[in-house]
Order: structure tokens, then sequence, then C-alpha cells
């Protein structure tokens, strides 16, 4: 069964820095993409950051890019986000997701979100 | 960036009815939508990919279709634990990927 376990969220003062972490189970975590997702408290749902398999290639949104940093360690079959310079509307649950490549990809990169986390809160506040 | 437009907003409907959710692109995103349905206090979870295939473990009554820029979510009838949110999601050629704003299917 594929387990992601999100962790390092909490409240962090603007301007501050935090990483967060996902230890995922049950499945080869060296052969997929893995992303993060993040869902403002009563909104919808927005894409971070997403990582290839080899950490070749990684992917940001415009809202985070060089302020977030994705990275993955697959000896321990680890994926982590580090961020900083974090403003108010950074808060969110973060949720880490691993790959659903599609049936006729047309490129490398990520696709869709197969499996999710149960997600960990960051609050940015003073 | 490709914005979705899902509609309705809330959609109210009684246990055993068909529900029909649209999202529509602003460009073409071909066969590259998937649906999540999320539960209060849960994650998503993904229910179809490349507009029709169904993912792993989703009952048949979740169908998807559309290409383009005009897909739908059709839930053929309404089981108690289908009320949720849907959300559609895109990944097209363009940079970045995209959800949807959400369609709240509750019980009338």
């Amino acid at each position: 069964e594929v387990q992601l376990l999100e962790s390092g969220g909490g409240l962090v003062q603007p301007g501050g820095s935090l990483r967060l972490s996902c230890a995922a189970s049950g499945f080869a975590f060296g052969s997929n993409a893995m992303n993060w997702v993040r869902q403002a408290p009563g909104k919808g749902l927005e894409w971070v950051s997403g990582i290839s398999h080899s950490s070749g290639s990684t992917y940001y949104a415009d809202s985070v890019k060089g302020r977030f940093t994705i990275s993955r360690d697959n000896s321990k079959n680890t994926l982590y986000l580090q961020m900083i310079s974090l403003r108010a509307e950074d808060t969110a649950v973060y949720y880490c997701a691993k790959d659903q490549p599609s049936s006729q990809p047309f490129g490398v990169g990520i696709y869709y979100f197969g499996h999710w986390g149960r997600g960990t809160l960051v609050t940015v506040s003073s | 960036e490709i914005v979705l437009t899902q509609s309705p907003a809330t959609l109210s409907l009684s246990p055993g009815e068909r529900a029909t959710l649209s999202c529509r692109a602003s460009q073409s995103v071909n066969n590259y939508l998937a649906w999540y349905q999320q539960k209060p206090g849960q994650a998503p979870r993904l229910l179809i990919y490349d507009a029709s295939n169904r993912a792993t473990g989703i009952p048949a009554r979740f169908s998807g279709s559309g290409s383009g820029t005009d897909f739908t979510l059709i839930i053929s009838s309404l089981e108690p634990e289908d009320f949720a949110v849907y959300y559609c999601q895109q990944r097209s050629s363009s940079w970045p990927l995209s959800f949807g704003g959400g369609t709240k299917v509750e019980i009338k």
C-alpha cells in the first residue's frame, strides 16, 4: 500500500524558513516523480513543485519560484521542500503527492497526482 | 497559464440521481485532464486521468469524457459517500499545471 507521510509544518513568522519532509513507503520511490501541492484554508488546490525520479528535473509554480526548493533522497525514500522568505499567502496545508503518469505521455515531466499524503499545515503569521 | 473553469459551483442532488460536472479550459489541453474528489478533512483522491481513464479502484459509476477545452465528469447514480468537492486538473504542454476552482456536490 502506498503511504506518504508529511512532516515539518508549523507556525513561522513572515520572512522565515521551514523544511517539509515526506516519507514514502509501499512503492518504488526512486522510480517515480513526486510533487508538492498546497491548499490554503477553505480554498482550492494549487500545485507547488515537482521533481523527476532521479532529481534531474525540477519544476515550480511561479508563485514560489526562487523561494522554494524541492529535493529528494532516494536512499531514504524521502521528499523535501525547503521554503524560505515565507509570506502570509503561503499559509496552507501542504500535500506530498506521487505522480501518476499519462497513458499517452507527450514528454517527460509531471502529469497527475495518483496518491496523496494527509498533509502538513504551514501557518505564516506574526 | 491555462485557466480551468468548473461549473456549477454547487450541485444539489439526492442519492441515486445522476451528477454532471463540467470543466472548461481557456485553451486546448488535448485529453490531458484529471478529476479528483476531496471530502472534508481529507486529501484529494484521483478519480480520472487522461480525460476518461478511471484510476485504480475507482467505481464504474464515475466516468469522464471530453477533449480539447470541454470536459465532463459524470457520476451515474450518487452514493452517500460521493457528496464531496470535485476538482479538475490539466497537464498541457505549457506550464504550469493548474486546477479548477472546484464543484461541490451536496445533498439536496
